[in-house]
């Protein structure tokens, strides 16, 4: 079993619509979570990242960190066709050291 | 604003070749990763220096080997070339910060990638 488990999609939406990408992961000693969006061909980049439990909202992304339930979550509202990317979960338990990536969901979202 | 920097972006060898892939960090960033990304898969820690010593290893394969030089600049070196080593391998920068109880993340900046084809 991953460390880290993230559904794959791939998950396709129409535009405005409220996306909701999900990771779930074994390791409790990891404290840092990360998103993020990698367009084909490129490298990924770095969407948002929490610290710990709770919430952090930026623009139109909300991140979600439910420790107890080794569950993190991230909200796209008022989704556009340029957010269509795969979006890939990373959490570590240092910063910076060892990040484990989940498997990425790749997101269409449909004019 | 200057970016991570990978060449070649694409390498093709043939089996039990060498390869060589090059990293050029962000100008004062300390610490280079790099990973390694198979075909619809998720990016893979290889391997991380910080101050041109190694400071974490993945899961790096022995037949691979890596180096910090003192520009910071990092180098995969690849030997006995094995067709299931074809991926983008990806570098990525970051200040470092090392220890619990940091709440503030030091990003690692991905470069562009090298996509290696092994035939």
């Amino acid at each position: 079993q991953k460390e880290v488990e993230q559904d794959p999609g791939p998950l396709s939406v129409p535009e405005g619509a409220i996306v909701s990408l999900n990771c779930t992961y074994s390791n409790s000693a990891f404290q840092y979570f990360m998103w993020y969006r990698q367009y084909s061909r490129k490298g990924p980049e770095l969407l948002m990242y929490t610290y710990s439990s709770g919430n952090k909202e930026d623009g139109r992304f909300t991140a979600q960190v439910d420790k107890s339930s080794k569950y993190i979550s991230l909200f796209i509202r008022d989704s556009q066709p340029s957010d269509s990317a795969t979006y890939l979960c990373a959490m570590s338990q240092y910063n910076n050291n060892d990040m484990r990536f989940g498997a990425g969901t790749r997101l269409t979202v449909k004019p | 604003a200057a970016g991570v920097i990978q060449s070649p972006r694409h390498l093709i060898k043939e089996k039990r070749e060498t390869a060589t892939l090059k990293c050029y960090p962000i100008p004062r960033h300390d610490t280079v990763y790099w990973y390694q990304q198979g075909p619809g898969q998720d990016p893979q820690f290889l391997i991380s220096f910080y101050e041109k010593m190694q400071s974490d290893k993945g899961s790096i394969p022995d037949r691979f080997s890596a180096q910090q030089f003192s520009d910071y600049h990092s180098e995969l070196n690849m030997s006995s070339l094995e067709l299931g080593d074809s991926a983008l391998y990806f570098c990525a920068s970051s200040l470092s910060e090392w220890g619990p109880g940091q709440t503030t993340l030091y990003e690692q900046f991905f470069g562009p990638g090298t996509r290696l084809t092994v035939l």
